[in-house]
Formats: C-alpha cells, sequence, structure tokens
C-alpha cells in the first residue's frame, strides 16, 4: 500500500531547531520528486519544498529559504526536513507528497496525515 | 513569484447543482495546473492534473479545463460528500504556488 507518515512535529521555543520524517511505504522516494506543504491554522496551503527524484536539485518557498534544508535517506525510504531558527509563523500541519510523475510537473497524488508544529514560547 | 488567484472565495450550493472554480495565474503556465480537495483535518486529495486529466479513482462528475493563465474546476452535480475547500496549484515553476482556496458549503 502506498503511503507516507509524518513524524516529529511538537511544540518548540523560537529560534530553535525541529527536525520532521516523513517515511514512504509501498514505493521508493528516490524515484519521485518529494514535497513539503504545510499550512498554518485555518489558512491556505503552502508549498514548502522539493527534492528531486534523483536528489540533484532541491527549491524552497522564499519564507523558508535558509532555514529549512529538506533532504532524503534512500537507505531508509524516508524524507525530512530540517527546520532551524522556527519562528511563530512557522506554526503549521507539515504535510509531505509525491510527484504524481517522476519528471512531469503534474503535482502530487500521496500525502502524508500531516504534522503539526507549534512554535511558541 | 507565480500569483494564483482564486473565484469565488466561497460558494453555497445544493446536493445536484453544477459548481464551477475559477484559477488564475499572474503569468501563463501552459497547462501545468493541479486542482485538489481537502476536507475538514484532512490532507489533500488531487482530482485533477495536466489542467484537465483527471486522476484515477476520482468520480467523473469533476472536470477541468483552461490553459495558459485561466482555468475552471466544475462539479456537474454536486454531491454531499464535496462539500470541502479546493484548491488550485501552478505546477509550472517554482515555488510551486497554490490559490487562496474556494469553499463549498450547503446551502
Amino acid at each position: 500500500q502506498v503511503q507516507l507518515v509524518e513524524s516529529g512535529g511538537g511544540v518548540v521555543q523560537p529560534g530553535r531547531s525541529l527536525r520532521l520524517s516523513c517515511a514512504a511505504s509501498g514505493f521508493t522516494v528516490s524515484s519521485y520528486g518529494m514535497h513539503w506543504v504545510r499550512q498554518a491554522p485555518g489558512k491556505g496551503l503552502e508549498w514548502v519544498a522539493v527534492i528531486w527524484y534523483d536528489g540533484s536539485t532541491k527549491y524552497y518557498a522564499d519564507s523558508v529559504k535558509g532555514r529549512f534544508i529538506i533532504s532524503r535517506d534512500d537507505s531508509k525510504n524516508t524524507l525530512y526536513l530540517e527546520k532551524n531558527s522556527l519562528r511563530a509563523e512557522d506554526t503549521a500541519v507539515y504535510y509531505c507528497a509525491r510527484d504524481i510523475a517522476p519528471t512531469i510537473p503534474y503535482g502530487m497524488d500521496v500525502w502524508g496525515q500531516g504534522t503539526t508544529v507549534t512554535v511558541s514560547s | 513569484d507565480i500569483q494564483m488567484t482564486q473565484s469565488p472565495s466561497s460558494v453555497s450550493a445544493s446536493v445536484g447543482d453544477r459548481v464551477t472554480i475559477t484559477c488564475r495565474a499572474s503569468q501563463g503556465i501552459s497547462n501545468w495546473l493541479a486542482w485538489y480537495q481537502q476536507k475538514p483535518g484532512k490532507a489533500p486529495k488531487v482530482l485533477i492534473y495536466a489542467a484537465s486529466s483527471l486522476q484515477s479513482g476520482v468520480p467523473s462528475r469533476f472536470s477541468g479545463s483552461g490553459s495558459g493563465t485561466d482555468f475552471t474546476l466544475t462539479i456537474s452535480s454536486l454531491q454531499p460528500e464535496d462539500f470541502a475547500t479546493y484548491y488550485c496549484q501552478q505546477a509550472d515553476i517554482f515555488p510551486r504556488t497554490f490559490g487562496p482556496g474556494t469553499k463549498v458549503d450547503i446551502k
């Protein structure tokens, strides 16, 4: 069964760091572009970051560039989001998601259930 | 960055109604547009990709059209399970921006 399961969310103080994980099953993360998308409470969806299927390229939203790092561990079939210098506005549900196709910009078809990050002192 | 707008921001409709949602990109994106449905507390679900291709398993009452800067999502006959928020997303360039969403609720 194709599935993504996020973990690592929680309450963290401003300026601290947190790493989110997204474990994949039923497919190989190294065969697809993998994304992080977030949703602040009561707000819409915000695309955060992507890592190319071959790992060669990463892109970030301007709001997280220089603070967040997307990576993956192919041996664990797991995607990560390292979040540094956290701010109150980073409070959101974070979803990982898979591209529909590895090299064609169709969109995202498999999503995790989301993990909640609250940045508060 | 490409800005995405949607209209209306919300719509009240009845079961059986035809509902049309419009999405506009601030610059041309060819047909690299996806539509998602999201219900409260749930992850988004892709309905349409490449502007008009129906994702596997999605009911045929959903359809998409458009290219360039203007796109539409149509629900031909609204069903009870369709009450949700709908988002468009451009997949042409990064950052892959989403529209602000359209909430479809019960009249």
